[in-house]
């Protein structure tokens, strides 16, 4: 069975720290990894895409992707408190987009 | 980025009727859109995937005589929550996925309460 697995949190970080969110997925053949934002009674918002080995850096955002692993991890930097809200974790192969139960982040000002 | 509309954005309905929910891709042509469902401080549980032109394919313990899928064109497509029930009142958000794409797309969701 294909699972992501996120830790749920909460996660507290004070405004202007880092915060570093992680995501194991089971599904070696896994081909796209994404990292979404949900605010509460919101849909998902796409906020990075990872499709290769290494670090992908987009605004204080980075995403890191260690297939070998299974592992893919989001850092926000300089966390702000509008960043609050629960990430959620995806692994996309042939036409299966899986989610993670995601993790709730509070950025405490 | 793409943007995927999706309505109603709420809707109340009595228990045993029948609601509708549209998909639609108004940008780009989505071979493949999914289905989910998502209940108070939980995640996302996908309920179908459904390819245009073709039956969709639902998740294992999902119903597919409750929750009729159909996606008749690469930017429609809806869910069918037939005989509803006050245990199927969730937010229900579909994604879509561009053709040749691995990125999927949300639309704003649906609330539904069957009261």
């Amino acid at each position: 069975q294909k699972e992501v697995e996120q830790n749920s949190g909460p996660l507290s970080v004070p405004e202007g720290a880092i915060a570093s969110l992680n995501c194991t997925y089971s599904d070696r053949v896994s081909q796209s990894f994404f990292w979404y934002r949900q605010y509460s009674g919101k849909s998902p918002e796409l906020i990075m895409s990872i499709y290769s080995n290494g670090d992908k850096e987009d605004g204080r955002f980075t995403a890191q992707l260690n297939k070998a692993s299974q592992y893919v991890s989001l850092l926000i930097r300089d966390s702000q408190p509008s960043d609050s809200a629960t990430y959620l974790c995806a692994v996309y192969n042939n036409n299966d987009m899986r989610f993670g139960a995601g993790t709730r982040l509070t950025v405490k000002p | 980025g793409a943007v995927v509309s999706q309505h109603p954005s709420w809707v109340i309905c009595k228990s045993g009727t029948s609601v509708k929910i549209e998909c639609r891709s108004l940008d780009f042509q989505a071979t493949t859109m999914f289905w989910y469902r998502q209940f108070p401080k939980q995640s996302l549980m996908l309920m179908a995937t459904s390819n245009e032109g073709s039956k969709a394919t639902y998740e294992q313990g999902v119903e597919k005589d409750k929750f009729l899928i159909n996606h008749a064109s690469l930017t429609l497509s809806t869910l069918t929550v037939t005989s509803a029930h006050p245990e199927d009142s969730s937010f229900y958000i579909c994604s879509a996925s561009l053709v040749g794409g691995t990125e999927a797309f949300f639309g704003q969701g649906t609330r539904l309460t069957v009261v």
